[in-house]
């Protein structure tokens, strides 16, 4: 069965244009999880989806980053303006019933450049 | 401000010996725990977790023990192997609240043949 995918692999940006990144989760996994990892850095907290719930947007760290979820499976994170702080890998993880004692399950990732 | 802290960036460990990474916790509220492992390039992947309520938990060679006084958990690898070579993170919630994982910031543990 598929894993958690996510696309493009890398993307290089120009300052200050807008980027979407993409992520499929595993099939019938109602959760779904974005988190950046920023050079040197954990794992941090972006947005949660949960089902039809409102995302918890609490990880988000400015209002140039935005998120959706559409039919509850495919999400696209996007950031618009972008800034060289941005370069970060960006992590998507997906699980079966959101509960956060339960196993994520992690794409490979998109490394983001921003020049 | 840090809720879960790995002080250590790097470890080296020779085959066939332990391999002991560990992970501090400053929430008291923090009930369970994880550890994920990550290879370069690929997402991480879910190793081992405990719960509050026990202080080890043993998954083959791989063995977690939580000290809840202290706000300590570490992860032992024996015998490390060099296939064990990767990052690991530590993670730790709160059941019940916010469905959060909180990180550390990773060890990268190094087993040399």
């Amino acid at each position: 069965g598929a894993g958690v995918s996510q696309s493009p692999s890398n993307k290089v940006t120009e300052k200050g244009k807008d980027v979407e990144l993409r992520c499929d989760p595993i099939s019938g996994h109602t959760a779904l999880y974005w988190y950046r990892q920023s050079l040197g850095q954990g794992l941090e907290f972006l947005i949660y989806f949960q089902g039809n719930s409102a995302p918890d947007k609490s990880g988000l760290p400015s209002d140039r980053f935005s998120a959706e979820r559409t039919g509850g499976s495919v999400s696209t994170l996007t950031i618009q303006r972008t800034q060289q702080e941005d370069s970060a890998v960006y992590l998507c993880a997906s699980s079966s019933m959101g509960l956060a004692s339960e196993t994520q399950y992690f794409g490979p990732g998109t490394r983001l450049l921003v020049l | 401000d840090q809720q879960v802290k790995q002080n250590s960036p790097s470890l080296s460990v020779q085959e066939g010996r332990i391999s002991i990474l560990n992970c501090d916790y400053t929430n008291s509220m923090f009930d369970y725990f994880l550890w994920y492992k990550k290879y370069p390039a690929e997402g991480p992947t879910f190793l081992i977790s405990i719960s509050s309520i026990k202080d080890k938990n043993e998954d083959g060679r791989f063995t977690v023990f939580l000290n809840k006084s202290a706000k300590h958990l570490s992860l032992h690898i024996v015998p490390s192997q060099p296939g064990d070579s990767a990052v690991y993170f530590c993670a730790a919630l709160t059941q019940g609240g916010s469905e959060k994982l909180v990180f550390g910031k990773g060890t990268k543990l190094t087993v040399n043949p």
